[in-house]
Order: structure tokens, then C-alpha cells, then sequence
């Protein structure tokens, strides 16, 4: 299995408040992605990373802010939660881009109720 | 308005049975195609990947086909086991979008469940 940390795993909170989930690999990757998954729907991309500090949005991403310090850890931050938010969130990383056969390799999961 | 549509939305099947799961796109220019597994709580795992120039490709007991010009794909899973009882992913990369990380196109999935 890829290297690859989701935290929290679960989180309930209230609308209004802001929110921080983390993803860690271990793999030095260079992209990174934030994904969530809700019943229906495909997996929609949030942001992605492509470097330390090189980040960019993906089809979904008002809301959400991203942020990249180091090679291992991208953190997606809610900075006001809303009940539209509830969903599974997934962190994923490649090696390079996927345009040919790269692989996408997805963590665990972080499964987030804002009430 | 690129899409990726899986059928059936769910199954139910018979251990020791074969089933075809059927994929169709309108992904626009196409890349490669992808079919994921991914067990309930779990993360999305990887079953194969298919460029253009690809028919078949197999991984185990599961075999994907790509046709190109009809723009469809099955995944065929031989001889099911309790374990493939997961929701089936079909992706869809496509070269524009992203300067860097490419378009990946989800699909919603087919949810398989093996009975014994």
C-alpha cells in the first residue's frame, strides 16, 4: 500500500466552524490531490499540488483553501464549514502527471458531518 | 461536457459467478481509462489502466476491455469471490484541464455484491 495518512479519520462539527484535515505520505510524490465523494457522484476533485507551494484548483473548490509547505503534507482547510461540506474526503498523490499510465494511489478516507 | 456513466448501479451476483461491468464516456480528448476497486470505508485501489492502443488487459481474475471508437468499456469478473463484493470505479483521464495533473473523470461507480 502507498504511504499515504489521512487525519482526522472521522469528524463531526457544527456549521460555522472552520476545519483542517490533513494527508501525509511518505512516497515524495510530487502531486497531490484533494478529492470528496458523495452518494451519486463520482469523485470531484477539490485542489491539487504539483510542488511545495504550487497548488491549483480543481472543479470544486469554493469553500475550500489548500496549503502545501513541505513535499509530504497537503492540508485542506474549510474555513467555515457548511452542511453542503458533509462528505468523504479523500487525499491522493502521483509520481507524475496522469496523462500516460501514472499511477493515482488514494488514502483512507476522512469522513466529515457538519451538523 | 465530458462524462463517464457506469451501469448497472448495482448487482447482485452468486459467488463462483462471471459479471460485466459496462462503462461508457464522452471524454474528449482521451488519455486513458481506469478502473478502480474500492471496498466499502476503504480508498479507491487501482485494477488497471488502458491507453488508446489497448483492447484488453487483465489483472487476476478481472479483465477490462476499451473500445476506442464506441468509447466503452467493461470490466468482466471471473469466477467471483465473497471479496470482490465493492463499489467498481470506471475513470476517464482526458489530456485537458489541469496545466499539470491532467482530468481525471469519475464515474459514480457500480456497487457489487457476491452472495454465497
Amino acid at each position: 500500500d502507498a504511504g499515504i495518512t489521512q487525519s482526522p479519520r472521522h469528524k463531526v462539527t457544527e456549521t460555522g466552524t472552520p476545519v483542517t484535515l490533513r494527508c501525509h505520505q511518505t512516497e515524495n510524490h510530487r502531486y497531490m490531490y484533494w478529492y470528496r465523494q458523495d452518494p451519486g457522484h463520482g469523485l470531484r476533485l477539490i485542489h491539487y499540488s504539483y510542488g511545495v507551494k504550487d497548488t491549483d484548483k480543481g472543479e470544486v473548490s469554493d469553500g475550500y483553501s489548500v496549503s502545501r509547505s513541505k513535499t509530504e503534507d497537503f492540508l485542506l482547510t474549510l474555513e467555515s464549514a457548511t452542511s453542503s461540506q458533509t462528505s468523504v474526503y479523500f487525499c491522493a498523490i502521483s509520481e507524475g502527471g496522469l496523462l500516460n499510465t501514472g499511477e493515482l494511489f488514494f488514502g483512507e478516507g476522512s469522513r466529515l458531518t457538519v451538523l | 461536457k465530458n462524462q463517464v456513466e457506469q451501469s448497472p448501479q448495482s448487482l447482485i451476483i452468486l459467488e463462483g459467478k462471471n459479471c460485466t461491468l459496462q462503462c461508457n464516456y464522452t471524454v474528449s480528448p482521451f488519455s486513458n481509462l481506469r478502473w478502480y476497486k474500492q471496498d466499502t470505508g476503504r480508498g479507491p485501489v487501482s485494477l488497471t489502466i488502458m491507453t488508446f492502443s489497448e483492447n484488453t488487459k487483465s489483472n487476476g481474475r478481472y479483465t477490462a476491455t476499451l473500445d476506442a471508437d464506441t468509447k466503452q468499456s467493461s470490466l468482466h469478473i471471473t469466477a467471483s469471490q465473497l471479496s470482490d463484493s465493492a463499489s467498481y470505479i470506471c475513470v476517464v483521464t482526458t489530456g485537458v484541464g489541469m496545466e499539470y495533473g491532467n482530468k481525471l473523470v469519475f464515474g459514480a461507480g457500480t456497487i457489487l455484491r457476491v452472495k454465497s
